[in-house]
């Protein structure tokens, strides 16, 4: 148990659906992550929160449309999807201060998008 | 464009047997250098950071070493088991943000 926890874990959506990606850190941290695993690819950042305000975007498209309502709290809201935005969504946390920024990670939500 | 490439991708070894593996990144801006520990179906979990020139450090069986002038990281496993199975990632980190750069991982698999 890393204190981030993620739901739901697996999703299966249509191109055409609205659904909700949530993640929640029960850690005190002030910044807060979404990463993109696709197949045979790294870990690619997608946003970064900062006390609540949004301090990265990675270029990632707009149908992937992120929200931090307080520090503990992230979600990510997808629409009009595509197949290739099927991978694995992970969300993390971190003091942003301080050398160490130990990214704390939950255990991510499985998207597939038919 | 800055990449963190590690390797061998995929390691497959016998239960006992020590092994390592290798994490190089840009040498220029070096602030700190991440690895985790990634189990299938579980987190990401750190397993250590490591931000000087020389810098070693040691969890048990598994250590690892830094080498910020020439741009790589070393992981070592003593006497591999088969519970050390999992894919360690990497991340290089250029500032005192929270962005970290992955690499795209050595997955081990420790036979019995």
């Amino acid at each position: 148990e890393t204190g981030v926890t993620q739901t739901p874990r697996h999703l299966v959506m249509g191109m055409t659906n609205k659904k909700s990606l949530k993640c929640e850190q029960h850690l005190g941290h002030n910044a807060m992550y979404w990463y993109k695993q696709s197949a045979k690819k790294p870990l690619e950042l997608m946003f970064v929160y900062n006390f609540k305000e949004q301090t990265e975007n990675n270029s990632v498209p707009s149908r992937f449309s992120p929200e931090c309502p307080n520090s503990s709290h992230l979600f990510l809201h997808l629409h009009t999807l595509q197949p290739e935005d099927s991978a694995l969504y992970l969300c993390a946390s971190s003091q942003l201060q301080g050398t160490k920024n130990i990214q704390y990670f939950g255990a991510g939500t499985r998207l597939s998008v038919l | 464009i800055l990449n963190v490439e590690q390797s061998p991708q995929s390691l497959h070894v016998q239960e006992g047997d020590s092994t390592n593996f290798t994490c190089s990144f840009p040498s220029s801006n070096f602030y700190a250098l991440h690895w985790y520990r990634w189990e299938t179906a579980k987190s990401p979990e750190a397993l250590f950071v490591m931000t000087l020139n020389g810098d070693e450090k040691k969890k048990g069986r598994i250590s690892a070493t830094l080498n910020t002038k020439e741009g790589y990281s070393y992981l070592y496993i003593k006497g591999s088991q088969p519970e050390d199975s999992a894919t360690y990632l990497c991340a290089f980190k250029t500032g005192n943000t929270g962005k970290l750069i992955f690499g795209q991982g050595t997955t081990l698999q420790v036979k019995p």
